[in-house]
């Protein structure tokens, strides 16, 4: 089962920051927060992942508070092609290639 | 530099045919895992395979299995083929188990069983 909880929808207005929150009160130590995303029909695709301290990179930004209960995806000035289904996963790093994926959020941004 | 690509995109098959799909990983990734997507059960782990042996299994019937070759290719294949097989099925390769490194996932097959 995801140890994740996400709203299952939000909106957001193009140009504006959209902030995706993320629930993983059980995650351990050794567990990575993860973003992804997938656009209709297409392969997820990666966002960006953290450990402990907040991340930033060409595409989003991810705070996670600092007890690593929650995290937060931040689009700083969302488009239109951002309209995706956004998935939280927190996996350790060992676990290779296997992601457990939850409902996710779908994110819709209007113009 | 290429991505994953998987081989055929779109594909029909009839209840109890088998079926074979393929995905070519990102150059010098060494691990591909495989995911099988509907609606009503979203994204499932299949299987991942590493330097030909699969390293992790989801809960799939044995009617799901895969292989990888020693050029990191991999195929999976479905046997007898139900109704409820119908979905898009995902590869995604990433560099190797171990590290924190993204997976990076290609187009899909959408399989459609009538």
């Amino acid at each position: 089962d995801a140890k994740t909880t996400q709203p299952p929808s939000m909106d957001c207005a193009e140009g504006r920051a959209a902030n995706l929150p993320c629930n993983h009160s059980t995650i351990s130590g050794n567990e990575y927060v993860y973003w992804y995303r997938q656009i209709h029909s297409q392969g997820p695709q990666y966002i960006i992942h953290g450990l402990k301290n907040n991340e930033t990179n060409e595409m989003a930004s991810l705070i996670i508070t600092e007890d690593r209960k929650s995290s937060t995806l931040i689009l700083p000035h969302a488009t239109l092609r951002d309209t995706a289904v956004y998935y939280c996963i927190v996996r350790v790093r060992n676990q290779g290639g296997k992601l457990i994926f939850g409902q996710g959020t779908e994110l819709s941004v209007k113009p | 530099k290429a991505g994953v690509t998987q081989t055929p995109r779109y594909l029909i098959k009839t209840r109890g045919q088998q079926v074979t799909l393929s995905c070519s990983p990102i150059s010098g990734h060494r691990s591909v895992s495989w995911y099988q997507q509907t609606p009503g059960q979203g994204l499932q782990f299949l299987f991942e395979y590493f330097s030909e042996t699969q390293r992790n299994k989801g809960n799939f019937p044995g009617r799901f299995s895969g292989r990888q070759f020693s050029n990191s290719r991999s195929e999976m294949n479905v046997s007898t083929l139900e109704l409820g097989d119908s979905a898009l099925y995902l590869c995604a390769s990433s560099l190797a188990p171990g590290a924190p490194t993204e997976a990076f996932f290609g187009q899909g097959t959408r399989l459609t069983v009538v």
